[in-house]
């Protein structure tokens, strides 16, 4: 089975500091991505990195890089430079080769950017 | 080229009555997916589907719920009756993946279902 942790419901992080949101995984599968998902207020879903379990580097996406530890299984989201426009809800999530049929998401965490 | 549109936005309807949400993917993309977000919990898979077959449908909650994907185009989910705890934010996405491929999906913006 798989399953994603986001163990912080809530962050506050500083403009212009950077924050990490935390995020594990367990699954049996070899092959699997994971991602994360950034849902402002308006309610989108907004796409923001992709790790391939098998990718030797971290992603990085602009201010947006993933902290990946595959024997420690976490995926963790590290957001530089904090903009105000970056408080939202964010989601970790994981889809395996195996079981593609559904993406799992973490229960989220609550970012909020203060000036 | 347009995104994955979900219609409508907002729904607030009475327990009881019947809702049902529309989701049009990205042109060409074979598989359609539906999640939900009940208020404060995790987003929960509802069903996939491949073109208009139902892939899997094991997280449908239950027999009050129907999706429909005629043609393969765009896709309906009806809630009848609706109960309160129905309430949320209804996703839907769409991808071009075939079987295997991990890249992520393109999110709607999602319906909000309240039911009072």
């Amino acid at each position: 089975a798989q399953k994603i942790t986001q163990t912080q419901p809530g962050m506050f992080v500083q403009e212009k500091e950077a924050v990490t949101l935390d995020c594990t995984y367990d699954t049996s599968d070899p092959s699997y991505g994971l991602f994360w998902y950034k849902q402002p207020s308006s309610g989108e879903m907004i796409f923001l990195i992709y790790q391939g379990s098998y990718d030797q580097q971290n992603a990085t996406e602009g201010r947006y890089s993933l902290n990946f530890q595959k024997a420690r299984k976490s995926a963790n989201l590290v957001i530089s430079a904090s903009q105000l426009g970056d408080s939202a809800m964010y989601f970790c999530a994981m889809r395996a080769r195996y079981n593609n049929n559904d993406m799992r998401f973490g229960a989220g965490t609550r970012l909020t950017v203060k000036p | 080229e347009a995104g994955v549109t979900q219609f409508p936005s907002h729904s607030v309807i009475e327990k009881g009555q019947t809702v049902t949400l529309r989701c049009d993917p990205i042109s060409g993309h074979d598989n359609l997916y539906w999640y939900r977000r009940v208020m404060g919990k995790e987003i929960k898979f509802l069903l996939h589907f491949v073109k208009e077959s139902k892939q899997d449908e094991s997280g449908m909650p239950n027999n009050r719920f129907l999706a429909e994907r005629t043609g393969g185009t765009y896709s309906t989910l009806k809630v009848q009756p609706a109960e309160l705890e129905d309430s949320g934010v209804y996703f839907c996405a769409s991808s071009q993946g075939i079987a295997g491929d991990l890249y992520g999906y393109t999110f709607g913006s999602g319906t909000r279902l309240t039911v009072v």
